[in-house]
């Protein structure tokens, strides 16, 4: 696509429950990114996927969290069992090339996710 | 040690002014790149301009321009004539060349504010 697709764009949801977020990079971006934005903070980095190499998990808070990458391209970002604490907005990010310095990531516009 | 530092947490600056957002980062690589991207107040994170540390000039796109400092390890961004549009979040970022970190490494991040 012509851009970074992040679906959906808010989610409510109750404590306790899992919640599934969805990230459609740009066609052809090799390297995939999940961070994490609390309100009024910087990014927090999550999870990174370059191609068909093992993800880099280093960033995941807790077991509850997980993704997958399926095909080299859409990724979905798992949080089960909810907490207060997991609010935030989260972010996906690609880029072409992950490797080489001056291809910087292209963000979408993130999905906000409210856990009450 | 805080590898990328923004030391302003907030700004205001009257429309029209010039107004410098400061970064320095820290790194023992020779090969590196340096990112500022904006983030409005709708979120999403758009890249503003890149500098790459074998570059002898500095970079410039439009109204932005980046004071790079190589010696005291300083990236600032310099927005000329600035906006009521450019009131957002400002984030430096970096991506180290030499220990295959392919990560961008952020700042904190500085709310600009341009008062009418």
């Amino acid at each position: 696509g012509a851009g970074v697709s992040q679906s959906p764009s808010n989610k409510v949801t109750e404590k306790g429950k899992d919640v599934e977020l969805r990230c459609d990079p740009i066609s052809g971006h090799t390297a995939l990114y999940w961070y994490r934005q609390s309100l009024g903070q910087g990014l927090e980095f999550l999870i990174y996927f370059q191609g068909n190499s093992a993800p880099d998990k280093s960033g995941l808070p807790s077991d509850r969290f997980s993704a997958e990458r399926t095909g080299g391209s859409v990724s979905t970002l798992t949080i089960q069992r909810t907490q207060q604490e997991d609010s935030a907005v989260y972010l996906c990010a690609s880029s072409l090339e992950a490797f080489l310095l001056h291809y910087g990531y292209t963000f979408g516009s993130g999905t906000r996710l409210t856990v009450v | 040690a805080q590898k990328i530092t923004q030391t302003q947490p907030g700004m205001f600056v009257q429309e029209k002014e010039a107004v410098t957002l400061d970064c320095t980062y820290d790194t023992s690589d020779q090969s590196y790149g340096l990112f500022w991207y904006k983030q409005p107040s709708s979120g999403e994170m758009i890249f503003l301009i890149y500098q790459g540390s074998y570059d002898e000039q500095n970079a410039t796109e439009g109204r932005y321009s980046l004071n790079f400092q190589k010696a005291r390890k300083s990236a600032n961004l310099v927005i000329s004539a600035s906006q009521l549009g450019d009131s957002a979040m400002y984030f430096c970022a970096m991506r180290e060349g030499e220990d295959s970190n392919y990560q961008l490494i952020w700042g904190a991040g500085t709310k600009l504010i341009i008062k009418p």
